[in-house]
């Protein structure tokens, strides 16, 4: 397996409060990736990153930011955590941006909000 | 924006019958792939089609990409419990663009 690692890999909180999630690598993959699972949805894109410090939005970005300072790390915020972010969450990296080469996965990051 | 439809959303079959999974979408892609999630677990990549009305095939499973590459297929013969997960395909455009996913259940 590529090497990914998220953290936290579960985390309760409560509405109101800011969250963050770890997604760090060490394949030196350029394109690191924030995705949320929910049931009936699929995989969606949250922001995404092509370099360090170069970052854009996917298609569900409201609510959540990101911030990319090393290669290896990738942080994704939810400024104020809401109910409706409640669920797992997925990080990415490809050597290909673009769309091209696969994606390698992390273990996910169960997020309940209460 | 691009949208991925996947069908059908589940898929329970008994263990040795084939299965079929669909991908479409709206707009022309670049390159389909396909990925695999065991329950409890991550996506992983299956394989990557490029070429319009390309067959690969790998074991058991056969994926198609449409000729006019907007559309692509999983098909799995004879099924094994070890089948058991969500399968997923993903367009690619200028990023990727993930389908609802198959949940597929293989009664032993």
């Amino acid at each position: 397996d590529a090497g990914i690692t998220q953290s936290p890999r579960h985390k309760v909180t409560e509405t109101g409060t800011p969250v963050t999630l770890r997604c760090h690598q060490t394949e030196n993959h350029r394109y690191m990736y924030w995705y949320r699972q929910d049931p009936g949805h699929g995989l969606r894109l949250i922001h995404y990153s092509y370099g360090v410090k170069d970052t854009d939005k996917g298609e569900v970005s409201d609510g959540y930011s990101v911030s990319r300072s090393k290669t290896e790390d990738f942080l994704l915020t939810l400024e104020s955590a809401t109910s409706s972010q409640t669920s797992v969450y997925f990080c990415a990296i490809s050597g290909g941006g673009g769309g091209t080469g696969e994606l390698f996965f992390g273990e996910g990051s169960r997020l309940t909000v209460l | 924006g691009q949208q991925v439809m996947q069908i059908p959303q589940y898929q329970h079959v008994q263990e040795g019958e084939d299965f079929t999974t669909y991908c479409n979408s709206s707009t022309t892609l670049s390159n389909i792939q396909w990925y695999k999630q065991r329950p409890g677990g991550h996506p992983v990549f299956l394989i990557q089609l490029v070429k319009s009305g390309e067959v690969k095939k790998q074991k058991r499973l056969t994926f198609q990409f449409g000729e006019a590459k907007k559309n692509s297929s999983l098909h799995i013969t004879a099924t094994q419990t070890t089948d058991v997960g969500t399968y997923f395909c993903a367009g690619t455009g200028n990023q990727f663009y993930f389908g609802t996913g198959t949940s597929l259940t293989v009664i032993p």
